[in-house]
Formats: C-alpha cells, sequence, structure tokens
C-alpha cells in the first residue's frame, strides 16, 4: 500500500545536527513532489521544506534557511532532511508528506496540498 | 507571515452541520484558489479532506464540503458523525512568504 516512513529522530543538544529520512513505498516516487511538515507539541502545523519530483527545485521556510538541507534519492525511494545548527524552538514531530497533483509554484511562493504523510518522527533539542 | 485565524473550537451534535471558517487576507485565502483542509486525530498524522478550496480527494467522504467567500475560506461537515470529532487546520497559498500558511486550527466536538 502507498506509505511514507519516517525515521531518524530523537535527543539532540542545542547546536547539534540530525538526519531523517523518509521511505516511500507502494507509489512511483519519482513522480511526486514532497515536503517536510512540523508541529510543535500542543502546537499548530509548520511546511517549512519541498522538493520537487526531481529534486531540482527546493524550497524552504525562513525558520530553517541556512541550517536545514533537503534531498532525495529516487533510486531508493527515500527523502532525507539534513537538520544542522538546532534550536529548541525545532522541537517537533516531523512529519514527511507526498504532494498531491502539480501544486503551484509563482516565482517566489508554493502552494501544495499533501495526500500521503508519514506517522511522524519526534525530535527533542534540548541541554 | 501570520497564521489563519480559525475559530479555537466548534462543536455540534451527531447528525448536525458544523462550518469552521479560516479568514486570511488578499495575500493569501483572498487572493487564490489555493485552500486545503486537514483533519488530524490526536496523536494521528494529518489527513487531506479537501483542496484547491473545494475538491475532495479520492476515498473522503461527500459529507465534507469547501468552500470561500472574499478573504474567509470555510470547511462545512454535514451529517456530524463521532469520527468526525479531532483538530481541523486549513492552509493557503501566500504570496507573503516561501510555502503556504496554516491556519491556527479548530477542535471539533461531537456532542
Amino acid at each position: 500500500q502507498v506509505q511514507l516512513v519516517e525515521s531518524g529522530g530523537g535527543l539532540v543538544k542545542p547546536g547539534g545536527s540530525l538526519r531523517l529520512s523518509c521511505a516511500a513505498s507502494g507509489f512511483t516516487f519519482s513522480d511526486y513532489y514532497m515536503g517536510w511538515i512540523r508541529q510543535a507539541p500542543g502546537k499548530g502545523l509548520e511546511w517549512f521544506s519541498y522538493i520537487s519530483n526531481s529534486g531540482t527545485i527546493i524550497y524552504y521556510a525562513d525558520s530553517v534557511k541556512g541550517r536545514f538541507t533537503i534531498s532525495r534519492d529516487n533510486a531508493k525511494n527515500s527523502l532525507h532532511l539534513q537538520m544542522n545548527s538546532l534550536r529548541a524552538e525545532d522541537t517537533a514531530v516531523y512529519y514527511c508528506a507526498r504532494g498531491l497533483g502539480g501544486g503551484y509554484c509563482s516565482s517566489t511562493s508554493c502552494y501544495h496540498a499533501f495526500d500521503i504523510w508519514g506517522q511522524g518522527t519526534m525530535v527533542t533539542v534540548s541541554s | 507571515q501570520s497564521a489563519l485565524t480559525q475559530p479555537a473550537s466548534v462543536s455540534g451534535s451527531p447528525g448536525q452541520s458544523i462550518t469552521i471558517s479560516c479568514t486570511g487576507t488578499s495575500s493569501d485565502v483572498g487572493g487564490y484558489n489555493f485552500v486545503s483542509w486537514y483533519q488530524q486525530h490526536p496523536g494521528k498524522a494529518p489527513k487531506l479532506m479537501i483542496y484547491d478550496v473545494s475538491n475532495r480527494p479520492s476515498g473522503v467522504s461527500n459529507r465534507f464540503s469547501g468552500s470561500k467567500s472574499g478573504n474567509t475560506a470555510s470547511l462545512t461537515i454535514s451529517g456530524l458523525q463521532a469520527d468526525d470529532e479531532a483538530d481541523y487546520y486549513c492552509s493557503s497559498y501566500t504570496s507573503s512568504a516561501t510555502l503556504d500558511v496554516f491556519g491556527t486550527g479548530t477542535k471539533v466536538t461531537v456532542l
């Protein structure tokens, strides 16, 4: 069945690094844009990173720009998120998600609805 | 970019209809037909319920419908059921930020 499974979360000290992965199955991964969305404990959702199906188009929210790097390996059906210089405010459940259809991007902004989500992986940044 | 404004809570009895509002500005909700709605049960991942203002993904019940008027988008749940009790989030394209902005979230309670 169509599935996304995240891994790599855990406890890390402020300033530290962590690499998340998302394994896709049940669909042609290379056909889809993908995103990372996070949710701080008891808070709402934040879409913060986005990558095109080929990996050539990448966007970041200002909150993570310069610290996080999204990438994908279409041969291995996997999505990755390298997180550096982590801060307490990065503490959240991190979800990978599949974009439905083509979405929409202007020269500066993007929209995409996400129809398949992983179960999430918890990242805690604390000393 | 501020979050879109949703009511903190909405409640209704089984079988009733409820509507959740999502208010933004002309830079997001009001300016584009790019609004999505997600349902999230406690401890679970969000589920897409509506996209592009009023389209339902395959498999989503037709009890869920979306619309928009001016700077406010709405999600209506008709024939309310116990399993509809969850948090609901809207999201919208915004010209003021790189990626979609989400709403503040609404907790739906089935009485």
